[in-house]
């Protein structure tokens, strides 16, 4: 069974821009969860979906946006870049039935370099 | 005080000994523990889940669990070079679905 899987891996961007990145989840899990990770703070929840419905939220600025389509497929967006966004963001999946639901596996990341 | 407390380490180790990595934390609600594996520049690699008290073993990586004292733990037994790696304990957030609260992680080196 092919894992989750992160596109782009790899992102420059410059303050002020938007960007996007998507998140394919392991065939048959429906809930994808996003999270930033930087050296200082380590990995931080930003949101979770499922049934193309959010959930969950951290405490992220509104510049942090999520989706999730129908194929349980899920895209973030930040908009109006900062230098602190430079992160990796990760996303992971998880099958929502009884506990397993909170066993999540992780795609590959995409690094985020904004200048 | 933090939700999830590890040491950061470095933790070394010689190689074939065992590796004990400690992680406290602090909602009494919380059900779900787990133990990640993170290699340099790669992404979180799931390795044990635990929900019940006492230990659970899989190969060579025993977590153990200690809802009474909000403490978990894991062993790595014959630790190997390639067990180098940050190790990151994380919990379920009761009543938020999808969100695991993450400690800062423990790195451990296995020296030949």
């Amino acid at each position: 069974k092919a894992g989750v899987t992160q596109t782009p891996r790899y992102l420059i961007k410059t303050r002020g821009q938007q960007v996007t990145l998507s998140c394919s989840p392991i065939s048959g899990h429906r809930s994808v969860s996003w999270y930033q990770q930087t050296p200082g703070q380590g990995l931080q929840f930003l949101f979770e979906y499922f049934s193309e419905t959010q959930r969950n939220k951290g405490n992220f600025p509104g510049r942090f946006s999520g989706r999730q389509f129908s194929n349980s497929r899920s895209e973030m967006n930040v908009s109006t870049l900062e230098l602190g966004d430079s992160a990796l963001y990760l996303c992971a999946s998880s099958l929502v039935l009884g506990r397993a639901q909170e066993t999540q596996y992780f795609g590959p990341g995409t690094r985020l370099l904004v200048l | 005080q933090k939700e999830v407390e590890q040491n950061s380490g470095p933790l070394s180790v010689p190689e074939g000994a065992i590796a004990s990595l400690n992680c406290t934390y602090s909602d009494r609600g919380s059900q779900s523990f787990f133990w990640y594996r993170q290699y340099s520049g790669k992404s979180p690699e799931l390795i044990m889940f635990i929900y019940s008290n006492g230990d659970k073993e899989d190969g060579r990586f025993t977590a153990q669990l200690n809802k009474a004292s909000q403490y978990v733990s894991l062993l790595i037994r014959d630790s190997q070079p390639s067990d180098s790696a940050t190790y990151l304990c994380a919990v379920n957030s009761p009543g938020n679905t999808g969100k695991l609260i993450f400690g800062q992680g423990t790195t451990l080196q296995v020296k030949p």
